[in-house]
């Protein structure tokens, strides 16, 4: 079945620093790709939706200078978290669209900012 | 009102018990709905879609009613394996999942 790498699974930092997080899709071609949120005992929240070669589009809400979404390929989005803080301390997951509504997951990666 | 509602639980049963799991939304328009399967801080996967004929597969069986704005999964035979968190997902028209809080199953031996 279609994967996404999701890397890294998990990271700490210092306050202030960035953060980049990568989203492959290995065996297909994705056209879309979500960035998702999800803090303790809470639901997935929908925080962008990243399309190729074009401007991500950002849920209400979510700062686009904060939460930089580049979709440079059709295999790969990135996610940098800018001049992170602990409150954006979170379990960060991206899925991948290929085409049609099945959304294939990554494995997620836990940000703890310090 | 949040778009997908569920209540998150905790749901203790016993091996073999029967477990229903109840979703609402609040956009009529919504179009495709699903039961997603969450284990702890993994990603969501997808478990089953939800039709309005209603959908078996093994034991586990969903059902929509459209007109109610209601979703509901239903677990037969708990196994110790479907402690996991569901979520209750419905596409808007724009193609974005909007996901529900989650619930959460613990089923004990």
């Amino acid at each position: 079945g279609a994967v996404v790498s999701q890397h890294p699974s998990r990271v700490i930092c210092k306050s202030g620093t960035s953060v980049k997080i990568e989203c492959r899709s290995l065996d297909f071609q994705a056209t879309t790709m979500f960035w998702y949120r999800q803090f303790p005992k809470k639901s997935l929240m929908l925080m962008a939706t990243s399309n190729e070669g074009s401007k991500a589009t950002y849920e209400q809400g979510v700062e686009k200078d904060k939460f930089l979404i580049n979709h440079a390929s059709l295999t790969l989005s990135t996610l940098t978290v800018t001049s992170a803080h602990p409150e954006d301390s979170s379990f960060y997951i991206c899925s991948a669209q290929a085409g049609g509504e099945k959304l294939f997951f990554g494995s997620g990666t836990q940000l703890s900012v310090l | 009102r949040k778009e997908v509602e569920q209540d998150p639980g905790p749901f203790n049963v016993p091996e073999g018990a029967t477990v229903a799991f109840n979703c609402t939304y609040s956009n009529s328009a919504s179009q495709s709905f699903f039961w997603y399967r969450q284990d702890c801080r993994k990603e969501p996967k997808l478990l089953m879609s939800v039709y309005s004929s209603g959908n078996e597969d093994g034991r586990f069986t969903a059902q929509l009613n459209r007109a109610s704005q209601y979703i509901s999964l239903l677990i037969r035979d708990s196994k110790l394996s479907d402690s996991a968190t569901y979520l209750c997902v419905v596409t808007v028209n724009t193609g974005k999942l909007i996901f529900g809080q989650g619930t959460t199953l613990q089923v004990k031996p």
